[in-house]
């Protein structure tokens, strides 16, 4: 219940190109969806985070998509620079209660020059 | 925003002993977590610090293992004790200032490496 799957574990794009990672959540109390991109030797930012009451949002080059019914989300990089080269964390909390954060598994993510 | 150090950064420790990672914000924060990140893996809650009481840990850690303290309202520490090589991970504590949404924070983390 408590999970939060993500894949795929790693992927390659070439400079310009579009990389999607997927998330599914079991546990439908959560409500709060953020992504963490991770640097190496760094900890997690916050990329760009979402609320089920809408199914898409975007930041500069990075949205989200949610879809409630599906229990997924994912997150779409336009014009995807070799600097996005890291780690993609989802994760999932319920803001009403401890705020725990849940994490995926995690994305390295290549974007080739 | 929270800006917050971490100490050590990094370590090698010797197995059977103890350290002390500490947590220091540059503003109070409502909540305080710890977390671990075992080489190339996820992110792992050990537990939330709570201030002024017993920290509250999550399935598979344990207090003996992992003592806590929050003393007040911007610093936290984390023990890891007795360590053992897969004791070997990234210790990162995280904050939620309460301020500025819902947003969570990390540190950069301390990295243990026990031989």
């Amino acid at each position: 219940q408590q999970q939060v799957k993500q894949s795929p574990q790693s992927l390659i794009v070439q400079k310009g190109g579009i990389p999607i990672i997927n998330c599914a959540y079991e546990n439908t109390a959560f409500d709060y969806f953020p992504w963490y991109q991770q640097f190496p030797g760094k900890g997690p930012a916050l990329l760009i985070a979402i609320r089920p009451d809408v199914s898409e949002k975007k930041e500069g080059r990075f949205t989200i998509s949610f879809n409630k019914s599906a229990k997924q989300f994912s997150l779409h990089i336009m014009d995807s620079q070799p600097g996005d080269s890291a780690t993609y964390f989802c994760a999932a909390s319920m803001l009403s209660g401890a705020q725990k954060l849940v994490f995926g598994q995690g994305t390295r993510l290549t974007i080739n020059p | 925003s929270a800006v917050i150090s971490q100490k050590p950064s990094r370590d090698i420790c010797q197995r059977g002993t103890s350290l002390t990672i500490q947590c220091q914000v540059d503003s109070q924060v409502t909540m305080m977590f710890w977390y671990r990140q075992q080489p190339g893996q996820s992110l792992t809650l050990i537990a939330t610090a709570n201030q002024g009481s017993e920290a509250t840990y999550e399935s598979g850690f344990v207090i003996d293992k992992f003592p806590i303290s929050r003393p007040n309202l911007t610093f936290s520490t984390l023990t890891v004790s007795n360590m053992s090589p897969e004791d070997s991970s990234i210790y990162l504590c995280s904050v939620l200032p309460g301020s500025s949404g819902n947003t969570i924070y990390f540190g950069e983390g301390s990295w243990l490496t026990v031989v």
